[in-house]
């Protein structure tokens, strides 16, 4: 089945800095992935959607400036973290929408989840 | 817009007893509906879906939801469960066309006990 490839799993940064996260299609073409952020023993809350080639949509609330995404192609969609603070500590959740699926919005992938600690 | 509850936090049951976990969802237009389950440290994974159709879906580890619209409900069901079934479960809405987003419940954490 289709499976969406999440790095790193754990990461521990520093204050300040920038923290990448990748999400892959391994083996499907994701026309659209979203991106999630989990507080512990919380549900998920969808910060923003991105498409190929074009900006993402980001959620209300969520700091366009500070969580930079990127979907450069139909494989790759990547967030980024800047200047991170330990507020941003969450565990972040990818998931892909399969080219394949057509008009259909059901269904969609998931990564495996991203561990930000920032201290 | 949509919104998803899932009043129960934490169902615990014993093991080969049957479970129930309740969904309420409150929308203006037709939905789909989900649930999801996620194992500790690790993504969601899909485990049945309402489209159209049958309103009992089934997964094929044992898991049922019945669709009740009058009731706006989406409950999970398992006649017995297994220890391995302890993880947390997700019910989920989307739009049925539109902007293919979807809006999680807060989750029901399953412990099986022994």
């Amino acid at each position: 089945g289709a499976v969406v490839s999440q790095h790193p799993s754990r990461v521990i940064c520093k204050s300040g800095t920038s923290v990448k996260i990748e999400c892959r299609s391994l083996d499907f073409q994701a026309t659209t992935m979203f991106w999630y952020r989990q507080f512990p023993k919380q549900s998920l809350m969808l910060m923003a959607t991105s498409n190929e080639g074009s900006k993402a949509t980001y959620e209300q609330g969520v700091e366009k400036d500070k969580f930079l995404i990127n979907h450069a192609s139909l494989t790759l969609s990547t967030l980024t973290v800047t200047s991170a603070h330990p507020e941003d500590s969450s565990f972040y959740i990818c998931s892909a929408r399969d080219r394949r699926q057509g008009a259909s919005n059901y269904g969609y992938t998931f990564g495996s989840g991203t561990r930000l600690t920032v201290v | 817009a949509q919104s998803v509850t899932q009043l129960d936090s934490q169902v615990p049951v014993f093991e080969e007893a049957p479970v129930e976990l309740r969904c309420n969802y409150s929308s203006s237009v037709s939905v789909y509906l989900f649930w999801y389950v996620q194992y500790p440290n690790q993504g969601l994974q899909l485990l049945l879906k309402y489209l159209s159709g049958s309103t009992l879906v089934k997964s094929i580890n044992g898991f049922e939801a019945e669709f009740n619209k009058s009731q706006t409900s989406f409950h999970l069901r398992k006649p017995s469960v297994h220890i391995s079934d302890t993880a947390e479960y997700f019910c989920a809405v989307s739009e049925a066309s539109g902007t293919y987003k979807y809006i999680f419940g807060t989750g029901t954490r399953l412990k099986v006990l022994a």
